[in-house]
């Protein structure tokens, strides 16, 4: 099982804003590893979203960022769009899996 | 272009050994790390673990240690992973990523499209 929970689903209108929680531990997000955020269309590969907690790769909106404290981190999803709906995960690394990374449990994003 | 090249798909039956590709191309292939992500069928993505091709330093995650195996041809620009013998277990889609810098705990940036592999008898 992923040592990083994540809430099973999130929903949300056109226009409005979500937010996606990523609880660890001490030993992995509370050691200070950095959190990177995915995004995983229906029948496609993952895509990079979030790096380093909160830096966009050159291309995703403005609209996707991420923060981080203590032990857990967010995703947040403002101006929700319908192309947003999809699959999202957390990734990090933890030092009691011999500093091996893992993934979220993976959130579903459904656009009402 | 930066690119990852996977092949798009393998039917074995248990017990038999499998090695799947992953191509680089666009970019110093021995100078970052590839990684590999397996998805089983309706579920979420599990790290497996990571290979510098330059050096061929390979960090498995505990859950794959002993289960598969990782190498890379750096003058081939291509990462492998591979069964022994395979089990129905092993039925899934299996991703290569590259990740975005140099350091081993970075994120996986360059996705290819993953190879499904299938174990039926």
């Amino acid at each position: 099982h992923s040592v990083l929970t994540q809430p099973p689903s999130v929903s949300g209108a056109p226009g409005q804003r979500v937010t996606i929680s990523c609880t660890g531990s001490s030993s992995n997000i509370g050691a200070d590893y950095d959190v990177h955020w995915y995004q995983q269309l229906p029948g496609a590969a993952p895509k990079l979203l979030i790096y380093g907690d909160n830096n966009r790769p050159s291309g995703v909106p403005d609209r996707f960022s991420g923060s981080k404290s203590g032990t857990s981190a967010s995703l947040a999803i403002t101006g929700l769009q319908a192309e947003d709906e999809a699959d999202y995960y957390c990734q990090s690394y933890d030092s009691s899996l011999s500093g091996s990374g893992v993934f979220g449990t993976g959130t579903k994003v459904t656009v009402l | 272009e930066v690119q990852v090249v996977q092949p798009g798909a393998e039917v074995k039956k248990p017990g038999e050994s499998l090695k799947i590709s992953c191509k680089g191309s666009g970019y110093s292939f021995p100078n970052y790390w590839i990684g590999w992500v397996r998805q089983m069928p309706g579920k979420g993505l599990e790290w497996m673990g990571i290979i510098f091709p330059g050096d061929s330093d390979t960090r498995y995650s505990p859950s794959f240690e002993g289960q598969v195996t990782m190498s890379a041809d750096q003058f081939g620009n291509t990462a492998y992973l591979q069964w022994t013998s395979l089990k129905a277990t092993d039925t899934a889609i299996y991703y290569c990523a590259r990740l975005r810098g140099e350091a081993s705990d970075d994120a996986f940036h360059v996705w290819g499209q993953g190879t499904v592999v299938t174990v039926s008898s």
